[in-house]
């Protein structure tokens, strides 16, 4: 997998657009950006993913630069139940193989 | 649809007992892998496997075996529990990509 980096934790006021930056600098040209959750105690959730173009759903939006070297997780209005922890992962895309998880980044949606 | 279905979601073994972790999914993937997650830590990958009959090793494999003899399953052995191995365990199956991950298993070594 090509290595992510994440800062270790955000707040974000409930409410606001809370945006979750990630960078994966050794990205190769066919790796998607894949992005999941963990809220405390839970299984992790799948969120978006992507290749070059900007995606959105009905859970957030990604934001993919132009070098896709770096991405941004958008999350448009916070709430208290969007507290919990991010992960970029990039995993390798032409092959079946181990998928690694980072730290993450714990999100605190503040009242 | 039940996804991934891990059993038992809570258990507490004596150091030295041995017991399977349960894990299954009815989505047809051929990926599927087992994490642990200690308090306030990240996902740490234990074994994994990329179809029936095909598994390997992940980040922290020592003291855990597995196998796959088919699609829907694959189970978790402890051989020797240690309290090293109190954690949280998760389960996942994707097709390798998104990953759907189970409810997990709660697991306490004394």
């Amino acid at each position: 997998d090509a290595k992510t980096t994440q800062p270790p934790s955000m707040d974000c006021a409930e409410g606001r657009a809370a945006n979750l930056p990630c960078n994966h600098s050794t990205i190769s040209g066919n790796e998607y950006v894949y992005w999941y959750r963990q809220i405390h105690s839970q299984g992790p959730q799948y969120i978006i993913h992507g290749l070059k173009n900007n995606e959105t759903n009905e859970m957030a939006s990604l934001i993919i630069t132009e070098d896709r070297k770096s991405s941004t997780l958008i999350l448009p209005h916070a709430t208290l139940r969007d507290t919990a922890v991010y992960y970029c992962i990039v995993p390798r895309k032409t092959s079946y193989d181990k998928v690694i998880f980072g730290p993450g980044t714990s999100l605190s949606v503040i009242p | 649809n039940a996804g991934v279905t891990q059993t038992p979601k809570f258990q507490v073994l004596k150091t030295g007992q041995s017991m399977t972790l349960q894990c299954a999914q009815d989505m047809n993937h051929e990926y599927m892998s087992w994490y642990r997650q200690d308090p306030g830590m990240g996902l740490r990958l234990i074994h994994y496997s990329v179809g029936a009959g095909i598994t390997d090793q992940g980040e922290v494999p020592n003291g855990y075996n597995v196998s796959r003899s088919t699609t829907e399953d694959f189970p978790l052995r402890l051989l020797s529990a240690a309290p090293s191995q109190t954690s949280v365990y998760f389960c996942a199956s994707g097709g390798p990509q998104p990953q759907h991950f189970g409810d997990g298993t709660r697991l306490s070594i004394l």
